[in-house]
């Protein structure tokens, strides 16, 4: 039972080139969301969706676009990456109910240069 | 909008000994959840305990149990019987308002020592 899975788990950018991370899982969870984690700040949600075809943004959306076009797979795309979007990003994702814990994936560690 | 406060940044203690996590929270949805998870230095996000807001018992998972203040809003993590395998990040995080995507705490360091 794989989970939750992003590819990949390091990458090196060059300042305004784009990319995507990918996520995918095979709980068949509804929720899937993609949070960025720095130092001292905890996670920040960036963009959740609540089901294939709905998406929306969170606290730190900027310089971002996602897609949900199965329910398997919540892709994250840099659009021009920029050294601020150095960070460790996660995916997650949940069934969606009382009491239900995010499933993370183990991280995509992104430096821009 | 809801707040998740984690007030220490780092905190020490000797194996073997109990320890307390501080986490205060703030939503005005009388209907909330509160989480904690582990992030051991591998990078791994670990569920570890959750409190609902209308849950009449605080929670308990093992060694891991959560001091459930409603009224002072607290929700800390108590771990007994410290292990050097629980030096890690802990974060807490809550959900509220219907939503289940949850907000995160800055999180809180745990170094134990032998």
């Amino acid at each position: 039972n794989a989970g939750v899975t992003q590819t990949p788990k390091f990458q090196v950018l060059k300042t305004g080139q784009s990319m995507t991370l990918q996520c995918a899982q095979d709980m068949n969870h509804e929720y899937m969301s993609w949070y960025r984690q720095d130092p001292g700040m905890g996670l920040r949600l960036i963009h959740y969706s609540v089901g294939a075809g709905i998406t929306d943004q969170g606290e730190v959306p900027n310089g971002y676009n996602v897609s949900r076009s199965t329910t398997e797979d919540f892709p994250l795309r840099l659009l021009s990456a920029a050294p601020s979007q150095t960070s460790v990003y996660f995916c997650a994702s949940s069934k969606g109910a009382v009491g239900q814990p995010q499933h993370f994936g183990d991280g995509t560690r992104l430096s821009i240069l | 909008a809801q707040k998740i406060t984690q007030t220490q940044p780092g905190m020490f203690v000797q194996e073997k000994e109990a320890v307390t996590l501080d986490c205060t929270y703030d939503t005005s949805d009388p209907s909330y959840g509160l989480f904690w998870y582990k992030q051991p230095s591998s990078g791994e996000m670990i569920f570890l305990i959750y409190q609902g807001s209308y849950d009449q018992q605080n929670a308990t998972e093992g060694r891991y149990s959560l001091n459930f203040q409603k009224a002072r809003k607290s929700a800390n993590l108590v771990i007994s019987a410290s292990q050097l395998g629980d030096s890690a990040m802990y974060f807490c995080a809550m959900n509220s308002g219907g939503s289940y995507i949850p907000t995160f705490g800055r999180g809180t360091s745990l170094i134990v020592h032998p």
